[in-house]
């Protein structure tokens, strides 16, 4: 099956830091991706969902200005935690959409927040 | 709102033992139901996909069934191994892409 790829796969780092999380589609063009949130014990919500070359489109409930996304290209979108605090600590998962509804997803990235 | 709900949360059995998974959804406008595994700290591994039109899926000794009347998806596991120790995400699809997850079953499977 088609591969994401998920970079760094866990980060720590001081409140009050930026922190950037790279997902890239290695063998198909996703022109739309995903981006999830994870708490221990807990399903997968989603944040927002972000198309190549637009703005994305966040949930209900999640900041914009804190969680920065950028779909510069069919194969890279990033999410950028910023000024990141304690409650921010999570996992983090991105999909990208191959054919319409076939999702493939990324490794996850484990952030921890000091 | 939409809701995925799994049961049970959590299951434990012996090795060998078929067992079957539920999931009940709200929204009856189904676009496809998915089922993936989940590691610990990992990412998600697609399972089976059953699109609006089609009642089951199987692949090897997984099974998924869909029932768009009640709500309801079931996973079966036949014959189950210590591997297939991992959580099991069932997820709705309401439209062409948004997925929303029930909150698991946590499976352990004991050799």
């Amino acid at each position: 099956g088609a591969v994401v790829s998920q970079h760094p796969s866990r980060v720590i780092c001081k409140s009050g830091t930026s922190v950037k999380i790279e997902c890239r589609s290695l063998d198909f063009q996703a022109t739309t991706m995903f981006w999830y949130r994870q708490f221990p014990k807990q399903s997968l919500m989603l944040m927002a969902t972000s198309n190549e070359g637009s703005k994305a489109t966040y949930e209900q409930g999640v900041e914009k200005d804190k969680f920065l996304i950028n779909h510069a290209s069919l194969t890279l979108s990033t999410l950028t935690v910023t000024s990141a605090h304690p409650e921010d600590s999570s996992f983090y998962i991105c999909s990208g959409e191959g054919a319409p509804g076939e999702l493939f997803f990324g490794e996850g990235s484990r952030l921890t927040v000091l | 709102k939409q809701e995925v709900t799994q049961i049970p949360a959590a299951l434990s059995v012996p090795e060998g033992e078929n067992l079957v998974l539920n999931c009940s959804f709200t929204d009856s406008a189904i676009y496809n139901l998915q089922w993936f595994r989940q590691d610990p700290g990992k990412g998600l591994t697609s399972l089976l996909l059953i699109q609006s039109s089609q009642r089951e899926q199987t692949s090897g000794r997984l099974n998924a069934s869909l029932d768009k009347s009640s709500g309801r998806s079931t996973l079966y596991i036949a014959a189950s191994q210590p591997g297939d120790s991992a959580t099991y995400l069932c997820a709705h699809s309401g439209s062409a892409r948004q997925l929303t997850f029930g909150s698991g079953t946590q499976l352990t499977v004991l050799p």
